[in-house]
């Protein structure tokens, strides 16, 4: 059992459309992270979340973290092709933890 | 360069055989980690470093798999027997500090084992 889900496992959409995909847990987390992996390359940070509610946003991807800590989503608007990729979340239990990633949400945006 | 660096890129080795990756940290760094990906896959916990403290093993599928860092720096995992489900990407990442730091993380070490 995964202690972080993803949703949804793919997807695939057409350039300029706006999606949201979501992490979610039955667990607390003091912080939350979202990575984005290229195929061929390692995850690269995007965000880090730690307050309950909190809302971040850079260009056009806006992340939540839920108030309750439990879950987060991520939206993205205009979505470019340059955003193709597998987008993990990793949450942090408690202050000083590892991280545990969840499965991913693959998206291909299509020209 | 000033990244996370990963040898080999690939490797293709028989089954049985033993083989060795190795990890470059940025430097500085006092945290390393190992996470195994396959294909399509999430991140899978292997093991992670801390200073000079002892490693966190508990993600470590089997007692053919273990690791050493060196002299805070450059870590080797090693795989003894290999098996076919050992395929994967081997990915190793670093990170100034534990508790919310960003990790950084290198290309990966794509093991195909026939």
């Amino acid at each position: 059992t995964q202690l972080l889900e993803q949703s949804p496992q793919f997807l695939s959409i057409q350039e300029g459309e706006n999606l949201t995909v979501y992490c979610n847990s039955s667990s607390v987390f003091s912080s939350l992270q979202w990575y984005r992996q290229e195929p061929g390359e390692g995850p690269v940070l995007l965000v880090t979340v730690v307050t309950g509610g909190e809302v971040k946003k850079l260009k056009r991807l806006t992340f939540q973290f839920g108030d309750a800590r439990k879950d987060s989503s991520l939206h993205i608007t205009a979505a470019q092709p340059g955003d193709t990729g597998l987008y993990l979340c990793a949450g942090a239990r408690n202050y000083g933890q590892n991280f545990v990633f969840g499965p991913g949400t693959r998206l291909s945006v299509l020209p | 360069g000033a990244g996370v660096s990963q040898s080999p890129s690939n490797k293709v080795t028989e089954k049985g055989k033993d083989v060795e990756l190795r990890c470059d940290p940025i430097s500085g760094h006092t945290a390393l980690y190992w996470y195994r990906q396959s294909l399509g896959q999430g991140l899978e916990f292997l093991i992670y470093f801390q200073g000079n403290s002892a490693p966190d093993k508990s993600g470590l599928p089997s007692d053919r798999f273990s690791a050493e860092r060196t002299g805070g720096s450059v870590s080797t995992l090693t795989i003894q027997r290999t098996q076919q489900e050992d395929s994967a990407v081997y990915l190793c990442a670093s990170s100034l500090r534990t508790s919310g730091s960003e990790q950084f993380f290198g290309p990966g070490t794509r093991l195909t084992v026939l």
